[in-house]
C-alpha cells in the first residue's frame, strides 16, 4: 500500500527567506504526487500536481516541487517566504486503484511564519 | 463560481445521537469524495460516490457511516449513535472525473465534536 511521509510536523521561518518543506513517498508504480495547503478553519486548496514529464513542477502562489524517483521525494519549496503562506502543508500520492480515484496523505507540517 | 459548499461548518453531538453532514459539489461536478482528518493526522479517504451510485466504500467504517448522493440534493454523510471517537473534521471534496488528472476541490469541513 502507498504511503507518504513528512518528517517536519513543525517549521518555523522568518518573512523573506527560503523554505524547503520535504515528503518521502512509497508507491509501486508511477506515482501522481500532490501538494495542498490548508489554512485554519478552512478546505484543502491545491498548491500543485507531478503525474509526468519535467521532474521541476510549478504551482500557484509561487511554490515549485522537485521529483526526484531515486530518493522518493517530492519536495515543496519557495524562494521567499510571505506572511499569507502560514498554514498546514499536506503532501499526497494519488492511487487509481480500486475504481476510484484515493489520495493518501502525510500528516502534515505547520508552517510558522516570523515577520 | 461557488465551491464546494459543507454544512454545517460545525456540529455538537452527544453521545449516541445521530450526525448528518452535507456536501454540495461544485457545480458541473458528479463525483463527490468524502475525508475524515482526525486530530494531528492527515486526510484519510472514506468513500467515493456519483450520483446515486456508492462507487468505492472501501476507507468507511462497517458500522454506522452511511452515505448517499442522491439525484438530487447534496450528498450527505450520515454517522448513526456517534461515539467520541467520531469527532474529526470531515471533509468532502468533488470533481468533474474520476481521474487523476482532474484535481479535487475540497469544501471547508464540517467539525464533528461528540461529547
Amino acid at each position: 500500500a502507498q504511503s507518504v511521509t513528512q518528517p517536519d510536523i513543525h517549521i518555523t521561518v522568518s518573512e523573506g527567506a527560503s523554505l524547503e518543506l520535504r515528503c518521502n513517498y512509497s508507491y509501486g508504480a508511477t506515482p501522481y504526487l500532490f501538494w495542498y495547503v490548508q489554512s485554519p478553519g478552512q478546505g484543502l486548496q491545491l498548491l500543485l500536481k507531478y503525474f509526468s514529464g519535467d521532474t521541476l513542477v510549478q504551482g500557484i502562489k509561487g511554490f515549485e516541487a522537485e521529483f526526484k524517483r531515486s530518493q522518493s521525494s517530492f519536495n515543496l519549496r519557495k524562494p521567499s517566504v510571505h506572511w499569507s503562506d502560514a498554514a498546514e502543508y499536506f503532501c499526497a500520492v494519488g492511487n487509481s486503484g480500486a475504481g476510484s480515484y484515493q489520495l493518501t496523505f502525510g500528516k502534515g507540517t505547520k508552517l510558522s511564519v516570523i515577520p | 463560481n461557488a465551491g464546494v459548499m459543507q454544512n454545517p461548518r460545525h456540529l455538537v453531538r452527544r453521545r449516541g445521537q445521530e450526525a448528518r453532514l452535507r456536501c454540495s459539489p461544485m457545480k458541473g461536478h458528479s463525483h463527490v469524495y468524502w475525508y475524515r482528518q482526525l486530530p494531528e493526522e492527515g486526510l484519510k479517504f472514506m468513500v467515493y460516490l456519483q450520483k446515486e451510485n456508492i462507487i468505492d466504500e472501501s476507507g468507511m467504517p462497517k458500522e454506522r457511516f452511511s452515505a448517499e448522493f442522491p439525484k438530487e440534493g447534496p450528498s450527505i454523510l450520515r454517522i448513526q449513535q456517534v461515539v467520541r471517537g467520531d469527532s474529526a473534521a470531515y471533509f468532502c471534496a468533488s470533481s468533474p472525473r474520476d481521474s487523476l488528472g482532474s484535481p479535487l476541490h475540497f469544501g471547508n469541513g464540517t467539525r464533528l465534536t461528540v461529547t
